[in-house]
């Protein structure tokens, strides 16, 4: 049960669009549509910010949209802004009807 | 407002017990998968279990099978988690959060899991 892979690292300068990677197998994103993501500033709970590919939850901002090709999927953040620097997470449900989370990766807003 | 409050964290020794607790508020709380997610200091966010919404179907990561148990009390609107035979590697915040859609829309703030001889 080893972690989706993610960059570790990602960098943008205020107002470029940057995109995360997630990739897993069949028995996960490539099988279902139930790819999450998630922001975690530091010191703080994760928030949810796409949920099932690509559906943003009221209140987040539609800078924010997510994407799916085969085993991969994918968040862009367009517009940077200095606020979205943070540790980024994909999740996904699995064939043996768990989740599976990504390894995270660290946006930096240059 | 949906809130999630975990406790009962704290320091215990490699081989013995803690039992987490979640309590949940401001949503009809027998009406969601509930899960455990945890984070070891510095590292990623790892699954590590959920139950349904009327506790008869539960699911666990593959590394602490037979060791942890999740239930829930849906008259009291509190989850738990047993741990039994923790090892140094469970240390980590534990989190509990609601699923929604097949997402984690709301966390709790988390509880500290240090395991340490």
């Amino acid at each position: 049960q080893s972690a989706l892979t993610q960059p570790p690292s990602v960098s943008g300068s205020p107002g470029q669009s940057v995109t995360i990677s997630c990739t897993g197998t069949s028995s996960d994103v490539g099988t279902y549509n139930r790819v999450s993501w998630y922001q975690q500033p530091p010191g703080t709970a994760p928030k949810l910010l796409i949920y099932e590919v690509d559906n943003r939850p009221s209140g987040v901002p539609d800078r924010f949209s997510g994407s799916k090709s085969g085993n991969t999927a994918s968040l862009t953040i367009s517009g940077l802004q200095a606020e979205d620097e943070a540790d980024y997470y994909c999740s996904s449900y699995t064939t043996s009807n768990t989740f599976r989370f990504g390894g995270g990766t660290k946006l930096t807003v240059l | 407002e949906v809130q999630l409050v975990e406790s009962g964290g704290g320091s215990v020794q490699p081989g013995g017990s803690l039992r987490l607790s979640c309590a949940a508020s401001g949503f009809n709380f027998n009406g969601n998968w509930i899960h455990w997610v945890r984070q070891a200091p510095g590292q990623g966010l790892v699954w590590v279990s959920r139950i349904s919404g009327d506790g008869t179907t539960t699911y666990y990561v593959d590394s602490v099978k037979g060791r942890f148990t999740i239930s829930r009390d849906n008259a009291k609107n509190t989850l738990y988690l047993q741990m039994n035979s923790l090892r140094v590697e469970d240390t980590a915040v534990y989190y509990c959060a609601r699923q929604s859609n097949y997402g984690f829309d709301s966390w709790g703030q988390g509880t500290l899991v240090t395991v340490s001889s």
